[in-house]
């Protein structure tokens, strides 16, 4: 079984660029979630979808981050425009219900 | 506000030996506790995790022991190999069924396992 797939794996882009990740969630899961992830941190959470709703986004800095599902499926995380402090890992997740949550690999993203 | 703290933040231990992680949690709503292993350049994986109602949880070498009202709980990795070095994440989430959606996550443990 496919396991949750991110891309692009890393990105450099220069501040005041816009940037987009994309993510396709493990087939069947109901369940989407961004994560940030600093240098030497544990994630945190941007927004959860269930379905293609987004029922947590407390935590996602919408002044300049925004995302979405369409049909529920997969999910693309947009930053505009990109400031020097957005560098970190954007980890995608997905979970079936309330069961265990599988991460990808994660984007890269340096800001120059 | 830090929701889980973790303990060391870095954990240098020799092949055979044991390695012990701690975190330390605030919100008694808390009531699902995992602990997840992450490879450099890999997302975190999900290695053991335990409910309230046990105070240990064994699988294999891994073993997680939880302190309800200390607001403790550890994660012990006996015989550790080099195999093991990584960097070991907690994490706590609220609820009754105790969901994995609305994880907080500790700051981390990198753990070097010297052959």
């Amino acid at each position: 079984e496919a396991g949750v797939v991110q891309s692009p794996r890393y990105k450099i882009i220069e501040k005041k660029q816009p940037v987009a990740f994309w993510c396709n969630p493990i087939s069947g899961h109901n369940t989407l979630y961004w994560y940030l992830q600093n240098l030497g941190q544990g994630p945190e959470l941007l927004i959860r979808y269930e379905n293609e709703e987004a029922v947590d986004d407390s935590q996602l800095p919408k002044d300049r981050f925004s995302a979405e599902r369409l049909k529920g499926v997969d999910s693309t995380l947009k930053i505009q425009p990109a400031e020097l402090g957005d560098s970190a890992v954007y980890l995608c997740a997905s979970s079936f219900v309330t069961g265990e949550l599988f991460f990808g690999e994660g984007s890269r993203l340096t800001v120059l | 506000q830090q929701q889980v703290k973790q303990s060391p933040q870095s954990l240098i231990v020799q092949k055979g030996g044991i390695s012990i992680i701690n975190c330390a949690y605030e919100n008694t709503a808390f009531d699902y506790f995992p602990w997840y292993q992450q490879f450099p350049g890999k997302g975190p994986a999900l290695l053991i995790a335990i409910r309230p109602d046990v105070s240990e949880k064994k699988e294999g070498r891994f073993t997680i022991s939880f302190n309800k009202s200390a607001k403790q709980f550890s994660l012990h990795i006996m015989d550790s190999q080099p195999g093991d070095s990584a960097t070991y994440f907690c994490a706590a989430a609220p609820g009754r069924q105790g969901s994995a959606r609305q994880l907080t996550f500790g700051s981390g443990t990198q753990l070097t396992v010297l052959p």
